[in-house]
């Protein structure tokens, strides 16, 4: 069975420094996507970034990027230069494709504060 | 290109009445996702659609929700009766058919949610 955990509940960032939120996962599949998805109060879902489990390459994305340990089953997002916007909810997510649609799961989500 | 749209954002019903929220997903995506969020936990799946067709309603409480898609495109569910543990954010996402876009957009696209209170 597909799981995704996040051992970190609440985290907080000074202003201008770096976090690094942590996720694992569990699968028996070889070909699957991970995802971190960002929720503000505003409650929608906005995705923060993406990584392909068959590429070795870490994905990033401007201040954002992840540290996948493919063997290991860890997926973690390092946030640098924190700013106050980025004070939210992060979901690490594992999708995997099936011929009837993907499948998400979805972690319990990590409290980021960042504090002025 | 726009968003995933849901209605209404808020509402707020007493236990044992009805209630109903309705998605429309993002054009051409042929999968969509209902979630329920419960303050402070992830989004957990209630029902998936594949088209008109239902994928996994497997933690959908049948006896008092229900879901439909019938054209393919826009998405009703229901709750009758509610009950107060029936308070949360229901979550309406939608993705392309990986297998036709050969990978890439394979991220869920999120609608505001709609937060539901009952008392």
């Amino acid at each position: 069975a597909q799981t995704v955990t996040q051992s970190q509940p609440e985290m907080s960032v000074q202003e201008a420094e770096t976090v690094t939120l942590s996720c694992t996962y569990d699968t028996s599949e070889s070909d699957y996507y991970l995802f971190w998805y960002k929720q503000p109060p505003s409650r929608q879902m906005i995705l923060v970034i993406r990584q392909e489990a068959y590429k070795q390459q870490n994905a990033t994305e401007n201040r954002f990027s992840v540290n996948f340990q493919k063997a290991a089953k860890s997926f973690s997002l390092k946030i640098s230069d924190s700013q106050l916007g980025d004070a939210a909810m992060y979901f690490c997510a594992y999708m995997v494709r099936e011929n009837t649609g993907n499948q998400f799961y979805f972690g319990t989500g990590t409290s980021l504060t960042v504090i002025p | 290109e726009a968003g995933v749209a849901q209605s209404p954002r808020y509402k707020i019903i007493e236990k044992r009445q009805s209630v109903a929220f309705w998605c429309n997903p993002i054009s051409g995506h042929a999968t969509l996702y209902w979630y329920q969020q419960i303050l402070g936990q992830g989004p957990k799946l209630l029902i998936q659609f594949q088209n008109n067709g239902v994928v996994d309603d497997s933690q959908l409480p049948k006896d008092r929700f229900s879901a439909e898609r019938l054209k393919g495109v826009d998405s009703t569910l229901k709750i009758q009766p509610a009950k107060l543990e029936d308070s949360a954010v229901y979550l309406c996402a939608s993705s392309l058919n990986s297998w036709l876009a050969g990978g890439r957009n394979t991220e869920a696209f999120f609608g505001q949610g709609t937060r539901l209170t009952v008392v």
